[in-house]
């Protein structure tokens, strides 16, 4: 139980070009979800929290008119990185946090989507 | 603000030893979650273990267990009997509780020898 997917798991496009990241909980619902961001070697920096029905709160230096976030339902928030360039080539990382959960917090992670811009 | 230090970028230990990766934080909530996070080379990050910071009680999952010393902020992970699965890198992480934000620390890559 408790499964997280990312739909695609890997991508390249051109520069100029806008990709979208779906991060989908399987077999729970969702009311927030968390994207993050890690370049190679490095640490997860989260990008922004992704509400159910609301706005997402982007962390300090996130962009939110590039990097935007829905999250339409309980088991789907998608990340659009718009008119991409090969700064914004990394890794990105979804995690959900059940709805009603309360035990020690937990969140579940996605596999990760790696995006390339050319 | 929350931050959380692992101090060793990379460790490299033989197969069936015991290798302890540290990790330090700073924190002014009283109430508060860590988190050791595995993050093998597919990527996919896996929760190894968890402390609850008002548990005194240090955490152990079978062969991973914490020490945990919330007076000195601390929270290193030892692993026993190391095992090549092992091989990974290694994040600390930190949530205030009632927060669900998780802040994470560098990581240390581990290589598990055989």
């Amino acid at each position: 139980g408790a499964v997280v997917s990312q739909h695609p798991s890997w991508v390249i496009c051109k520069s100029g070009t806008s990709v979208k990241i779906e991060c989908r909980s399987l077999d729970f619902q969702a009311t927030t979800m968390f994207w993050y961001r890690q370049f190679p070697k490095q640490s997860l920096m989260l990008m922004a929290t992704s509400n159910e029905g609301s706005k997402a709160t982007y962390e300090q230096g996130v962009e939110k008119d590039k990097f935007l976030i829905n999250h339409a339902s309980l088991t789907l928030s998608t990340l659009t990185v718009t008119s991409a360039h090969p700064e914004d080539s990394s890794f990105y990382i979804c995690s959900a946090h059940p709805r009603g959960l309360r035990v020690h917090n937990e969140q579940f992670f996605g596999p990760g989507t790696r995006l390339t811009v050319l | 603000a929350q931050t959380v230090t692992q101090s060793q970028p990379e460790m490299s230990v033989q197969e069936a030893e015991t290798v302890t990766l540290s990790c330090t934080y700073d924190t002014s909530e009283n109430n508060y979650y860590l988190f050791w996070y595995k993050q093998p080379p597919s990527r996919q990050m896996i929760l190894v273990i968890r402390q609850e910071a008002y548990k005194q009680q240090n955490a152990t999952e079978n062969r991973f267990s914490v020490n945990f010393q919330k007076a000195a902020k601390s929270f290193s992970l030892k692993i026993s009997d190391s095992q090549l699965g092992d091989t990974a890198m290694y994040f600390c992480a930190s949530q205030i509780q009632g927060a669900q934000k998780l802040v994470f620390g560098q990581g240390t890559r581990l290589t598990i020898n055989p």
